[in-house]
């Protein structure tokens, strides 16, 4: 395992709750990511944030709220989540620069019905 | 748009017999990168070439570049079951390394 870890592993939901997925990275890195990883779909990037702040946005739905409290630190806030929803939602980390290696968590595997 | 392109979308071998997948992209880059999944599980990084390289080894690995063609591939020598895993190409823009952006991966099998 690297040194990013995600909880929960695995999320089943029903489409009016609201839960959080986690993410805590030990690296001292400052950038972190979310991406979304569908079933034959490429890998997709829906959020960063740099030194806490979000720098980009993948015109990302606004059922889905990411907060970044540090830079260890990454929630994904779901709420009224549809079942084409239902994906392994990734977190990364890396340290910014011109080369910039990302370091990624095990995923939370999300279930909406 | 889709970047990276990786070809074939599966592949599978004897264990000992080479691996060899290939990543086409579509704009500029500054870098291109190599990372294996595991079923259901994160990503790993295995190899960052940049552009103004043309090859570069690490182990058992070796990732070739050709920025006029816009293709990479990634040869796997002497294959072991546990390479069995999913491999995806990555390409940093020049405009911005954090966008990385993913193909859809190559399904490596290596068969005992």
């Amino acid at each position: 395992e690297t040194g990013v870890t995600q909880t929960p592993r695995h999320l089943v939901m029903g489409m009016t709750n609201k839960k959080s997925l986690k993410c805590e990275q030990h690296l001292g890195h400052n950038a972190m990511y979310w991406y979304k990883q569908s079933a034959k779909k490429p890998l997709e990037l829906m959020f960063v944030y740099n030194f806490k702040e979000q720098t980009e946005n993948n015109s990302v739905p606004s059922r889905f709220s990411p907060e970044c409290p540090n830079s260890s630190h990454l929630f994904l806030h779901l709420h009224t989540l549809q079942p084409e929803d239902s994906a392994l939602y990734l977190c990364a980390s890396s340290q910014p620069g011109l080369e910039e290696t990302q370091y990624f968590g095990p995923g939370t595997r999300l279930l909406v019905l | 748009s889709q970047q990276g392109e990786e070809d074939p979308q599966a592949l599978s071998i004897q264990e000992g017999e080479n691996a060899t997948m290939n990543c086409s992209y579509k704009t500029s880059i500054n870098n291109l990168q190599w990372y294996r999944q595991n079923s259901g599980r994160g990503l790993v990084h295995l190899i960052l070439i940049r552009s103004n390289e043309r090859e570069k080894h690490s182990g058992r690995l070796r990732v070739t570049l050709d920025t006029s063609k816009k293709s990479s591939s990634l040869l796997i020598t002497a294959s072991r079951a546990a390479d069995t895993a999913s491999y995806f190409c990555a390409t940093g823009d020049v405009q911005g390394a954090q966008k990385l952006v993913f193909g859809q991966g190559t399904r490596l099998t290596i068969n005992p």
